[in-house]
């Protein structure tokens, strides 16, 4: 079993359309959890980190259920601009605490 | 501005011969990372470093060295033992170990012909 699964998509989703992202993990013990953003061929970048009473950055609210080790992100109000694959990241435990990347889910939003 | 600079963005290496992807970073960062990202996948850990002159294995090391002589740079090399090299490497930095935030670069995408 992977440590981080996501529905690989593509969800194809209209300008305007409400999507929702989800993710599992393996690990009980893992600390931190994170959504990252990556474009076609470019380097992922943080789109936010994700808490136990949920968080919210504009179009954005990620939810973190640690009983049943799920992470999710939804979009609202989706823009062409919000077309990327999307990676959860989660911070496990032990000797050396390192990020360990979902394979991600794409998301293509149309006119 | 700060940032972290991969070079060349892309490179093509014949079967056989080892190639250096170059990773270097003025953000003052002491953990940085190597990771391999394939179609489909997640990235995967190849080595990591928390200080300099010091590097530790990932998940994926094999057919992989790297050094970090100083702070700045850490340079990954490909070697001739790596079987399926072609893929897109991304280097990264953090403040330090454990930090949260990462920041990539802008990636090398390395093809075998």
């Amino acid at each position: 079993r992977k440590e981080v699964e996501q529905d690989p998509g593509p969800f194809n989703v209209p300008e305007g359309a409400t999507v929702a992202f989800n993710c599992t993990y393996s690990n009980s013990a893992s600390q931190s959890f994170f959504w990252y953003r990556q474009d076609c061929r470019k380097e992922p970048k943080l789109l936010m980190s994700v808490y136990s009473s949920g968080n919210e950055d504009g179009r954005f609210t990620a939810q973190l259920n640690r009983a049943s080790q799920y992470i999710s992100l939804l979009i609202r109000d989706s823009k062409l601009s919000d077309s990327a694959t999307y990676l959860c990241v989660v911070k496990s435990s032990g000797g050396y605490n390192k990020l360990i990347f979902g394979a991600g889910t794409r998301l293509a939003v149309h006119p | 501005d700060g940032g972290i600079t991969q070079s060349p963005k892309y490179l093509f290496r014949k079967e056989g011969q080892n190639v250096t992807l170059s990773c270097e970073q003025n953000l003052n960062h002491d953990a940085m990372y190597w990771y391999r990202q394939d179609p489909g996948q997640g990235l995967r850990l190849i080595y990591y470093s928390q200080i300099v002159n010091d590097f530790q294995k990932g998940d994926i090391a094999e057919g992989y060295s790297v050094s970090r002589e100083k702070k700045e740079s850490f340079p990954l090399t490909v070697t001739s033992a790596q079987k399926n090299p072609t893929a897109f490497y991304l280097c990264a930095s953090s403040i330090y170990r454990d930090a949260d935030g990462y920041t990539f670069g802008s990636g090398t995408r390395l093809t075998v012909v």
